[in-house]
């Protein structure tokens, strides 16, 4: 069964240091997410990616952060000077459809310690 | 600011009986709606869509829908070990599939 795969699945930086996080979506799909989710709390948006621009952000997608296809399957999440808050579980999702039928499939994750 | 909530503690029901999960959102637009299993340090799993009034069955699985009073549920039936996890609301509020997750219920089954 096609799945999306993240890389790392678990990554230790020291506050300050740039990371980038890897996805290799499904491959028919169209659409890709970044999402996060600190211990204990809820599943957060951060960003879609569409047509090879972003579709939309939420208000935790500042500047620190950014987003790329560099080639026809990675999709990358970069956060530059990392911080302490910044330490969570990043999960990539990727769709075939938009709106109203859309439906995610989440990779396994990759876990970001901030120290 | 769009929530989804879900406000029952930890359940506990015994192997084979029916869990009963809710979740209510506030935006009265919202058009589609999912249920995700969570298993501890795992990713979200797809396991129910709904986007109509009324219910909707997938084996042992059964997710309601009522867009009037903006509650969404969902039931298991005969439950296994194995079902027991976080059970994560999810409501797509603008079409765009940014959705907006609930903090999840976990459920235990005991054997």
């Amino acid at each position: 069964e096609p799945e999306v795969t993240q890389t790392p699945s678990h990554q230790v930086t020291q506050m300050g240091q740039e990371v980038i996080l890897r996805c290799v979506p499904i491959s028919n799909h169209l659409y890709f997410y970044w999402y996060r989710q600190i211990l204990g709390q809820k599943v957060e948006f951060l960003v879609s990616f569409y047509n090879n621009e972003i579709s939309e952000k939420s208000e935790i997608f500042d500047d620190q952060f950014s987003v790329e296809r560099p080639d026809g399957s990675n999709f990358t999440l970069k956060i530059r000077s990392t911080k302490l808050e910044d330490s969570a579980m990043y999960f990539c999702a990727s769709s075939e459809w938009k709106g109203r039928t859309g439906e995610l499939f989440f990779g396994e994750g990759s876990r970001l310690t901030v120290l | 600011q769009k929530e989804v909530e879900q406000n029952s503690g930890p359940l506990s029901v015994p192997e084979g009986a029916i869990a009963s999960l809710n979740c209510t959102y506030s935006d009265r637009v919202s058009q589609s709606f999912f249920w995700y299993r969570q298993y501890s340090g795992k990713s979200p799993e797809l396991i129910m869509s709904i986007y109509s009034n009324g219910d909707k069955e997938d084996g042992r699985f059964t997710a309601q829908l009522n867009k009037a009073s903006q509650y969404v549920s969902l039931l298991i039936r005969d439950s296994q070990p194995s079902d027991s996890a976080t059970y994560l609301c999810a409501v797509n509020m603008d079409g765009n599939n940014r959705l907006a997750f609930g903090k999840g219920n976990q459920v235990v089954v005991i054997p």
